[in-house]
């Protein structure tokens, strides 16, 4: 079992719309990260969250850290199509940053 | 650029061959993770250093091995090779603890035949 749960695994969506995914644990984390990852080149860190019920914003991203720290979100406003990419989510458990498994988004023109 | 700095950047070797995997962290990151990517999968925690000594393994196999040296940078060797150890290896270097924000090289493709 993954100690982080993305959902949806997999999403495909017309430019222009919305969308949330999702970064679940049973565990608290003292932060989570967000990462996007492009075919063929490492993970690159979009932002961290750290304090319970943080939001933070990056453009047309927004991320949000559950108040209980256990889990967190990644909105997308007006998907584009260079949104497209494995979005990844990660935290700290006895010295091991650890992944889920990534939510992959298709932005199609 | 991240800054990391993995080399080579594709392998291609036989099965039951041995290779080595370098990475060169950032200036002055202390932590080095290592990481197996296969096909369309997350990615999975091998090990971790930090300034030199091993802080924590994941799900490494016995044919894998680490080490980070005096100068920082790290080496994965990987013996036996099967062909299901196909895959893309990357590294990824932090600052220092508690801050684990991390920077991660452009990969090893390591394809087995």
């Amino acid at each position: 079992t993954q100690l982080l749960e993305q959902s949806p695994q997999f999403l495909s969506i017309q430019e222009g719309e919305n969308l949330t995914v999702y970064c679940n644990s049973s565990s608290v984390f003292s932060s989570l990260q967000w990462y996007r990852q492009e075919p063929g080149e490492g993970p690159v860190l979009l932002v961290t969250v750290v304090t319970g019920g943080e939001v933070k914003k990056l453009k047309r991203l927004t991320f949000q850290f559950g108040d209980a720290r256990k889990d967190s979100s990644l909105h997308i406003t007006a998907a584009q199509p260079g949104d497209t990419g494995l979005y990844l989510c990660a935290g700290v458990r006895a010295q091991k940053l650890v992944f889920g498994q990534g939510t992959r988004l298709t932005i199609n023109p | 650029d991240s800054g990391v700095t993995q080399t080579p950047k594709h392998l291609i070797t036989a099965t039951g061959q041995r290779v080595t995997l370098r990475c060169s962290p950032r200036s002055g990151d202390l932590s080095v993770y290592w990481y197996q990517q296969s096909l369309d999968q997350g990615l999975q925690f091998l090990i971790h250093y930090y300034n030199g000594e091993e802080r924590a393994k994941g799900n490494i196999l016995e044919r894998f091995s680490a080490q980070q040296f005096p100068d920082l940078h790290s080496e994965l060797n990987l013996s036996s090779l099967e062909l299901g150890d196909s895959a893309l290896y990357f590294c990824a270097s932090s600052p220092d603890r508690p801050n684990t924000e991390a920077f991660f090289g452009q990969g090893t493709r390591l394809t087995v035949v």
